[in-house]
């Protein structure tokens, strides 16, 4: 059973930093592109960075760029995103994603996302 | 950069009714860059069809997908209690590589 299982969130100030985790299983996590994807509270969902599976190829969106780092640990199944010079509008429930290239190009598992809220 | 609007914002519908949900792009795009994912209040997001018509595995076959172009469509053809939610369409791109459209609340009549 694939399953994705998101940490690190919590309470930062503005202008703090802070490192989410993606525990991956189920799945041979290597052969994987993998995304982050955030949705602030009430709102809808905001692609914020793409990592491939074994190249390294790394995007984000303009949103973050400079700011976030999108990284993997394929030994260790781990998808990992470090957020510095956090703003209040970084406030949401962060998901890791699955990406799949079969037929079309789409998010096929979530994780439960974990919430992270800048405010001083 | 492509924009996705979604329509209506709110549909309100019983159980048992047919729901039509529509994703317009401000350009044409390919049909298997087209997806979408309903999202149940307080719950993660999950893919329900991919290439505009495919159905992801464990969907049942009350969704369906259509459409090419601009214009595409996600059909409920009978409201179950699960389906009243939030319903996203997603394009795949390359600047951003993702983007959401603002998304349709199916809500009990």
């Amino acid at each position: 059973e694939v399953q994705l299982v998101e940490s690190g969130g919590g309470l930062v100030q503005p202008g703090g930093s802070l490192r989410l985790s993606c525990a991956a299983s189920g799945f041979t996590f290597s052969n994987y592109e993998m995304t982050w994807v955030r949705q602030a509270p009430g709102k809808g969902l905001e692609w914020v960075s793409y990592i491939s599976g074994s190249t390294n190829i790394m995007y984000y969106a303009d949103s973050v760029k400079g700011r976030f780092t999108i990284s993997r640990d394929n030994a260790k199944n781990s998808l990992y995103l470090q957020m510095n010079s956090l703003r209040a509008e970084d406030t949401a429930v962060y998901y890791c994603a699955r990406f799949v290239l079969v037929v079309g190009f789409h998010l096929d598992f979530w994780g439960q996302g974990t919430l992270v809220t800048v405010s001083s | 950069e492509i924009v996705l609007t979604q329509s209506p914002g709110t549909l309100s519908l019983s159980p048992g009714e047919r729901a039509t949900l529509s994703c317009r792009a401000s350009q044409s795009v390919s049909s298997s860059y087209l997806a979408w994912y309903r999202q149940k209040p307080g719950q993660t997001p999950r893919l329900l069809i991919y290439a505009a018509s495919y159905r992801a595995t464990g969907i049942p076959d009350r969704f369906s997908g259509s459409g090419s172009g601009t214009d595409f469509t996600l059909t409920i053809s009978r409201l179950e209690p699960e389906d009243f939610a939030l319903y996203y369409c997603q394009l795949y791109g390359s600047s951003p590589l993702f983007t959401f459209g603002p998304g349709t609340r199916v809500d009990i009549k």
